[in-house]
């Protein structure tokens, strides 16, 4: 079984640049999460989607950051004016719904704003 | 507001050392438990959950968790490590809150195991 991809794998920008990264989650997994994780903390939940809608997006910075999930399948979180303290490691996890307990992780993308 | 506690952020051990990885939790209802493990360049992977029953739970890898529901903790332990088991360790809590469930991750504890 395929696991969740993402790419970009690291990019490197200047503040006040736009970003974007994409996830693709473990095929028939309903529920698609995106965490931030910050050298030396814990991964943050930003937002979790259900299909394509969003059930949880309380913690996402909803002034620079956005993300959707236009098909119920791949996702696409953008940064948009980056700042120097976005740098982090960013998390896709699929579950295959919404009251499965166990989320599966992909690679991270390891986001340098410069 | 919910939050996980781990004490330790860094322990070193030597091959065939007894481990045990501290954590707390703070959440008054009903909690799903998880410990996951980030082996070096790898991505974060499920060790261990605990949902209900006992409260002992035995996960990959020879490593096993303790649920004390009075001390709000969820320790990991592993009677004899390995250079192998070289790895970033997360104790995360899954609470229901706002008419959804949250998965809420402390920050971590990096373990070094010499040969």
């Amino acid at each position: 079984e395929a696991g969740v991809a993402q790419s970009p794998r690291y990019k490197i920008i200047e503040k006040r640049q736009s970003v974007a990264f994409w996830c693709n989650p473990i095929s028939g997994h309903a529920t698609l999460y995106w965490y931030q994780q910050i050298l030396g903390q814990g991964p943050k939940l930003l937002i979790q989607f259900q299909n394509n809608g969003v059930v949880d997006d309380s913690q996402l910075p909803k002034d620079r950051f956005s993300a959707e999930r236009l098909k119920g399948v791949d996702s696409t979180l953008k940064i948009q004016p980056a700042k120097l303290e976005d740098s982090a490691v960013y998390l896709c996890a699929s579950s295959p719904s919404f009251l499965q307990e166990t989320q599966y992780f992909g690679p991270g993308t390891r986001l340098l704003v410069l | 507001a919910q939050s996980v506690s781990q004490h330790n952020h860094h322990v070193i051990l030597s091959e065939a050392a007894s481990l045990e990885l501290g954590c707390n939790y703070s959440y008054g209802g009903t909690v799903n438990l998880f410990w996951y493990v980030q082996y070096p360049g790898q991505h974060l992977q499920l060790l261990l959950k605990y949902f209900s029953g006992d409260p002992l739970v035995k996960g990959i890898k020879g490593f096993e968790a303790e649920f004390i529901k009075s001390k709000f903790s969820f320790n990991l332990r592993k009677p004899s490590v390995q250079w192998s088991d070289t790895a970033e360790y997360f104790c995360a809590v899954k609470v229901f809150s706002g008419g959804y469930n949250k998965l809420i991750f402390g920050a971590g504890t990096r373990l070094a195991v010499h040969p």
